[in-house]
């Protein structure tokens, strides 16, 4: 069984570009939620995604945006970015849409905007 | 507004001694309420969730509804419990509010 893998493991991107973040779900898991993690923070929901389509989302603007596909892993893409942009993007992976069954989480990825 | 609060940035405490890391919540509904850990150099995962009443590592924590509380609580402190504690809660089919996360550090 595999766990959570996500890649790039770090990133550094200029202001106003664009990234593409990439997870690969843990085996049997059909549900992807991404967080991101402020210096000195805790994670904070971005949006999750289950059967390939957006199950919820958090309080970020539409330049965040995802994709499930059909083997669950997922993409996570931010346009524009911003220097407050940078942090460590986590994806986490669940059996279930309900958050009961607790998270499997990856290692992130730390974007720096510069 | 959701929120998990965890007053302590830091705790330190001796081995074998008592420890408690402390977490409030504020949410609308029976949110469920869970802690997660990350050691050094490790990603973040699941200590123990309350609907399971499960002791993990020696770890506890009891949902107080009345104090809107959710401590985690250990009776011996061991080394290996050195790490970031963070407390999240719940409600409804998707997101996790976490708390600023705690420090612990286990002094030998």
């Amino acid at each position: 069984e595999t766990g959570v893998t996500q890649s790039p493991t770090h990133l550094i991107k200029t202001r106003g570009q664009q990234v593409t973040l990439r997870c690969s779900s843990q085996s049997g898991h059909n549900t992807v939620s991404w967080y991101q993690q402020a210096l000195g923070q805790g994670p904070q929901f971005i949006f999750q995604y289950y059967r390939e389509e957006e199950n919820g989302r958090g309080n970020f603007p539409p330049r965040f945006s995802g994709l499930q596909f059909p083997n669950y892993s997922s993409e996570l893409n931010v346009n524009a970015l911003e220097l407050d942009d940078s942090a460590l993007y986590l994806c986490a992976s669940s059996l279930a849409r309900g958050q009961g069954y607790g998270y499997t989480f990856g290692s992130g990825t730390r974007l720096t905007v510069v | 507004a959701q929120r998990v609060t965890q007053p302590e940035k830091l705790l330190s405490v001796f081995k074998g001694a008592p420890v408690e890391l402390k977490c409030n919540y504020s949410y609308s509904g029976s949110p469920e309420l869970f802690w997660y850990v990350q050691y050094s150099r490790q990603r973040l995962q699941l200590l123990l969730r309350h609907i399971s009443r499960e002791s993990i590592k020696g770890f506890t924590a009891d949902l107080n509804k009345g104090e809107t509380s959710f401590h985690l609580k250990k009776p011996f402190a061991q080394e290996e419990d050195s790490a970031m504690y963070y407390c999240a809660a719940g409600a409804g089919s998707y997101q996790l509010t976490f708390g600023k996360g705690t420090k612990l550090s286990v002094i030998p």
